[in-house]
Protein backbone atom coordinates (compact mmCIF):
# COMPACT_ATOMS: atom_id res chain seq x y z
CA UNK A 1 0.00 0.00 0.00
CA UNK A 2 0.60 3.25 -0.21
CA UNK A 3 3.00 5.00 1.83
CA UNK A 4 2.30 8.11 4.33
CA UNK A 5 5.36 9.02 6.74
CA UNK A 6 4.57 11.34 9.73
CA UNK A 7 7.16 13.34 12.27
CA UNK A 8 7.94 13.18 14.84
CA UNK A 9 6.64 9.61 16.42
CA UNK A 10 6.73 11.12 19.96
CA UNK A 11 7.53 14.51 21.05
CA UNK A 12 7.29 16.54 24.84
CA UNK A 13 6.58 19.70 25.31
CA UNK A 14 6.15 22.59 27.65
CA UNK A 15 3.19 24.38 28.29
CA UNK A 16 2.90 27.31 26.18
CA UNK A 17 5.03 26.77 23.27
CA UNK A 18 3.90 25.46 19.77
CA UNK A 19 4.41 22.10 18.29
CA UNK A 20 4.58 21.04 14.79
CA UNK A 21 3.83 17.70 13.18
CA UNK A 22 4.55 17.13 9.50
CA UNK A 23 2.39 14.48 7.47
CA UNK A 24 3.81 13.53 4.06
CA UNK A 25 2.70 11.00 1.42
CA UNK A 26 6.28 9.44 0.26
CA UNK A 27 4.94 7.77 -2.95
CA UNK A 28 1.70 9.45 -4.26
CA UNK A 29 0.58 12.64 -4.44
CA UNK A 30 -2.32 13.70 -2.09
CA UNK A 31 -4.88 16.37 -2.78
CA UNK A 32 -6.50 16.19 0.42
CA UNK A 33 -5.10 14.89 3.44
CA UNK A 34 -6.58 14.67 7.29
CA UNK A 35 -5.84 15.00 10.34
CA UNK A 36 -7.30 12.96 13.39
CA UNK A 37 -6.67 13.30 17.39
CA UNK A 38 -7.17 9.81 19.07
CA UNK A 39 -7.67 9.67 22.92
CA UNK A 40 -6.92 6.43 24.44
CA UNK A 41 -9.38 3.23 23.74
CA UNK A 42 -11.35 5.51 21.41
CA UNK A 43 -12.27 5.90 17.66
CA UNK A 44 -10.16 8.87 15.64
CA UNK A 45 -11.70 12.39 15.95
CA UNK A 46 -11.98 14.27 12.51
CA UNK A 47 -10.23 17.78 13.78
CA UNK A 48 -10.05 19.08 9.95
CA UNK A 49 -9.68 18.47 5.96
CA UNK A 50 -6.84 20.34 4.24
CA UNK A 51 -6.64 20.61 0.65
CA UNK A 52 -3.70 21.41 -0.94
CA UNK A 53 -3.35 24.91 -1.77
CA UNK A 54 -6.72 26.21 0.21
CA UNK A 55 -7.16 26.62 3.77
CA UNK A 56 -8.28 23.70 6.05
CA UNK A 57 -11.82 22.98 6.49
CA UNK A 58 -12.17 23.03 10.35
CA UNK A 59 -14.59 20.65 12.59
CA UNK A 60 -16.99 21.95 14.80
CA UNK A 61 -15.40 22.60 18.09
CA UNK A 62 -12.13 22.74 16.45
CA UNK A 63 -9.88 26.03 16.95
CA UNK A 64 -8.30 27.08 13.85
CA UNK A 65 -6.13 29.54 15.73
CA UNK A 66 -4.64 26.75 17.46
CA UNK A 67 -4.33 24.30 15.65
CA UNK A 68 -2.73 25.54 12.51
CA UNK A 69 -2.94 23.42 8.93
CA UNK A 70 -0.55 24.08 5.95
CA UNK A 71 -0.95 22.39 2.87
CA UNK A 72 1.67 23.71 0.79
CA UNK A 73 2.47 21.01 -1.71
CA UNK A 74 0.75 17.61 -2.88
CA UNK A 75 2.76 15.75 -0.56
CA UNK A 76 3.24 17.78 2.26
CA UNK A 77 0.88 18.76 5.32
CA UNK A 78 1.71 20.21 8.52
CA UNK A 79 -0.32 20.63 11.89
CA UNK A 80 0.85 23.14 14.21
CA UNK A 81 -0.12 23.07 17.88
CA UNK A 82 0.18 26.28 18.81
CA UNK A 83 0.44 27.67 22.85
CA UNK A 84 0.33 24.11 23.74
CA UNK A 85 -1.81 23.43 26.98
CA UNK A 86 -1.71 20.00 28.67
CA UNK A 87 -5.09 19.02 27.75
CA UNK A 88 -3.64 19.18 23.96
CA UNK A 89 -1.58 15.79 25.17
CA UNK A 90 -3.22 13.30 22.62
CA UNK A 91 -2.38 11.13 19.52
CA UNK A 92 -2.58 13.26 16.50
CA UNK A 93 -2.73 11.08 13.20
CA UNK A 94 -2.73 12.49 9.91
CA UNK A 95 -4.37 10.77 6.33
CA UNK A 96 -3.76 11.40 2.71
CA UNK A 97 -5.89 10.07 0.03
CA UNK A 98 -4.00 9.49 -3.90
CA UNK A 99 -5.39 12.94 -6.23
CA UNK A 100 -8.56 11.69 -8.17
CA UNK A 101 -8.99 8.85 -5.97
CA UNK A 102 -11.70 9.17 -3.86
CA UNK A 103 -11.44 5.14 -1.72
CA UNK A 104 -8.47 4.30 0.28
CA UNK A 105 -6.97 6.72 2.83
CA UNK A 106 -3.65 6.01 4.33
CA UNK A 107 -2.93 6.74 7.46
CA UNK A 108 0.75 7.93 8.77
CA UNK A 109 2.13 6.27 12.26
CA UNK A 110 1.09 9.45 14.70
CA UNK A 111 2.37 11.47 16.79
CA UNK A 112 2.18 11.07 20.45
CA UNK A 113 1.95 14.67 21.75
CA UNK A 114 2.41 15.12 25.82
CA UNK A 115 2.71 18.63 26.96
CA UNK A 116 3.97 19.37 30.68
CA UNK B 1 -27.54 8.28 16.32
CA UNK B 2 -23.97 7.54 15.45
CA UNK B 3 -23.46 7.66 11.67
CA UNK B 4 -21.71 4.44 12.38
CA UNK B 5 -21.71 1.40 15.10
CA UNK B 6 -19.56 -0.84 16.62
CA UNK B 7 -19.16 -2.81 19.47
CA UNK B 8 -15.78 -2.16 21.26
CA UNK B 9 -15.43 -5.41 22.73
CA UNK B 10 -13.21 -6.36 24.20
CA UNK B 11 -12.97 -9.91 22.63
CA UNK B 12 -10.79 -12.60 22.77
CA UNK B 13 -10.61 -15.71 20.95
CA UNK B 14 -8.55 -18.94 21.51
CA UNK B 15 -5.50 -19.41 18.23
CA UNK B 16 -6.88 -20.76 15.25
CA UNK B 17 -10.56 -19.54 15.80
CA UNK B 18 -12.69 -17.38 13.49
CA UNK B 19 -13.09 -13.87 14.38
CA UNK B 20 -15.97 -11.53 13.16
CA UNK B 21 -16.18 -8.16 13.34
CA UNK B 22 -19.00 -5.71 12.53
CA UNK B 23 -20.32 -2.24 12.09
CA UNK B 24 -23.51 -1.20 11.55
CA UNK B 25 -24.50 2.63 9.68
CA UNK B 26 -27.49 4.73 8.94
CA UNK B 27 -26.01 6.69 6.07
CA UNK B 28 -27.51 5.02 2.74
CA UNK B 29 -25.67 7.03 0.54
CA UNK B 30 -22.23 5.39 2.01
CA UNK B 31 -20.74 3.66 -0.79
CA UNK B 32 -16.84 2.82 0.00
CA UNK B 33 -16.27 0.45 3.22
CA UNK B 34 -12.83 -0.11 4.80
CA UNK B 35 -11.54 -2.09 7.81
CA UNK B 36 -8.32 -0.53 9.59
CA UNK B 37 -6.19 -2.74 12.10
CA UNK B 38 -4.46 -0.49 14.68
CA UNK B 39 -1.65 -1.57 17.13
CA UNK B 40 -1.33 -0.17 20.12
CA UNK B 41 0.39 3.80 19.89
CA UNK B 42 0.41 3.21 16.14
CA UNK B 43 -1.69 4.51 12.89
CA UNK B 44 -4.50 2.69 11.13
CA UNK B 45 -3.49 0.08 8.70
CA UNK B 46 -5.71 -0.29 5.74
CA UNK B 47 -6.71 -4.19 5.63
CA UNK B 48 -9.63 -4.26 3.20
CA UNK B 49 -11.88 -1.68 1.58
CA UNK B 50 -15.19 -2.33 -0.45
CA UNK B 51 -16.89 -0.38 -3.06
CA UNK B 52 -20.58 -0.76 -2.51
CA UNK B 53 -22.02 -4.29 -1.50
CA UNK B 54 -20.38 -8.05 -1.82
CA UNK B 55 -18.11 -9.94 -0.34
CA UNK B 56 -14.07 -9.29 -0.90
CA UNK B 57 -11.38 -11.76 0.12
CA UNK B 58 -7.72 -11.32 1.14
CA UNK B 59 -5.78 -14.29 2.70
CA UNK B 60 -7.09 -15.33 6.07
CA UNK B 61 -9.54 -11.94 5.89
CA UNK B 62 -13.05 -11.48 4.40
CA UNK B 63 -14.78 -8.11 3.95
CA UNK B 64 -19.14 -8.17 3.55
CA UNK B 65 -21.11 -5.72 2.84
CA UNK B 66 -24.86 -5.47 3.05
CA UNK B 67 -26.20 -2.18 1.87
CA UNK B 68 -29.69 -3.43 2.52
CA UNK B 69 -29.12 -4.46 6.04
CA UNK B 70 -26.79 -0.99 6.37
CA UNK B 71 -24.44 -4.08 8.05
CA UNK B 72 -20.72 -4.66 6.91
CA UNK B 73 -18.34 -7.44 8.55
CA UNK B 74 -14.69 -8.75 8.48
CA UNK B 75 -14.02 -12.03 9.02
CA UNK B 76 -10.46 -13.00 9.65
CA UNK B 77 -9.73 -17.04 9.63
CA UNK B 78 -6.90 -19.12 11.21
CA UNK B 79 -6.65 -16.40 14.05
CA UNK B 80 -2.89 -15.86 15.08
CA UNK B 81 -2.06 -14.38 18.27
CA UNK B 82 -0.39 -11.82 15.55
CA UNK B 83 -3.36 -9.95 14.78
CA UNK B 84 -4.45 -8.93 18.52
CA UNK B 85 -5.06 -5.28 17.55
CA UNK B 86 -8.05 -2.56 17.38
CA UNK B 87 -9.92 -2.92 14.30
CA UNK B 88 -11.83 -0.05 13.22
CA UNK B 89 -14.36 0.13 10.33
CA UNK B 90 -14.89 2.82 8.68
CA UNK B 91 -17.21 4.25 5.54
CA UNK B 92 -17.84 7.06 3.08
CA UNK B 93 -20.06 8.74 0.55
CA UNK B 94 -17.84 9.57 -2.53
CA UNK B 95 -15.02 12.25 -2.24
CA UNK B 96 -16.90 13.37 1.51
CA UNK B 97 -15.16 12.81 4.63
CA UNK B 98 -14.82 9.13 6.80
CA UNK B 99 -16.73 8.44 9.22
CA UNK B 100 -15.01 5.42 11.78
CA UNK B 101 -16.48 3.28 14.08
CA UNK B 102 -15.06 3.21 17.95
CA UNK B 103 -13.29 0.19 16.91
CA UNK B 104 -13.07 -3.34 18.44
CA UNK B 105 -10.02 -4.83 20.61
CA UNK B 106 -9.23 -7.75 19.81
CA UNK B 107 -6.85 -10.77 21.52
CA UNK B 108 -5.64 -13.97 19.99
CA UNK B 109 -5.13 -15.92 22.60
CA UNK B 110 -1.79 -18.22 21.78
Amino acid sequence: GAVVSQHPSRVICKSGTSVKIECRSLDFQATTMFWYRQFPKQSLMLMATSNEGSKATYEQGVEKDKFLINHASLTLSTLTVTSAHPEDSSFYICSARFTGDVTEAFFGQGTRLTVV
Amino acid sequence: QKEVEQDPGPLSVPEGAIVSLNCTYSNSAFQYFMWYRQYSRKGPELLMYTYSSGNKEDGRFTAQVDKSSKYISLFIRDSQPSDSATYLCAMSEPGNQFYFGTGTSLTVIP
